[in-house]
């Protein structure tokens, strides 16, 4: 299967925690994004970083990618309620066809 | 700026039936992707369309089929509807093939929900 994997698929934390969720794939990327899905709705791109990236920040999000390992982890720090939602990864494959593989999420519930 | 628009928000159909759903991509996209999300599921690509053409396809029996006008916007259709088409269809648009080659970001649309009775 081209599914990229997520863990954990559950997390729930109280508000000011951090979170973190990790993503594998298995395939030669060009880069890796991460997006967010509130409950039932479309999805909204939250941070993408490029295969010969290791880290970048975006305010609270913090994303780390080692190729290496085909894995890539994106943290929220401060965490709050608000952040309440679905995450999920989407590696872009290397070459042409341009195909995403998506994670198959991580369900975030911020306690207040 | 107008966002990607998915028409309509919700549909009811029964087994055997046909379903349409439309989307408007953001100004200047010319990259359409449908994707179906089942309940407590991840994506799970359809259609890839490009300036008009068919790009690539995922698993889903012919049944499951899409057009992309002149202007960009986008048609799925999906006939002799099953219980398990039931879901979320999403659409999503991004920068052609020439300009967004190397990171196909891609701006969502609320989505369309589809029911099968």
């Amino acid at each position: 299967s081209q599914q990229g994997e997520e863990d954990p698929q559950a997390l729930s934390i109280q508000e000011g925690e951090n979170a973190t969720m990790n993503c594998s794939y298995k395939t030669s990327i060009n880069n890796l994004q991460w997006y967010r899905q509130n409950s039932g709705r479309g999805l909204v791109h939250l941070i993408l970083i490029r295969s010969n990236e290791r880290e970048k920040h975006s305010g609270r999000l913090r994303v780390t990618l080692d190729t290496s390992k085909k894995s890539s982890s994106l943290l929220i720090t401060a965490s709050r309620a608000a952040d309440t939602a679905s995450y999920f990864c989407a590696a872009l494959n290397a070459g042409n066809n341009r195909k995403l593989i998506w994670g198959l999420g991580t369900s975030l519930a911020v306690n207040p | 700026e107008a966002g990607v628009t998915q028409s309509p928000t919700h549909l009811i159909k029964t087994r055997g039936q046909q379903a349409t759903l439309r989307c408007s991509p953001i100004s200047g996209h010319t990259s359409v992707y449908w994707y179906q999300q089942a309940l407590g599921l991840g994506l799970q690509f359809l259609l890839w369309y490009d300036e008009g053409e068919e790009r690539n396809r995922g698993n889903f029996p012919p049944r499951f089929s899409g057009r992309q006008f002149p202007n960009y916007s986008s048609e799925l259709n999906v006939n002799a509807l099953e219980l398990e088409d039931s879901a979320l269809y999403l659409c999503a648009s991004s920068l052609g093939w020439r300009e967004g080659l190397g990171a196909n970001v891609l701006t969502f649309g609320a989505g369309s929900r589809l029911t099968v009775l």
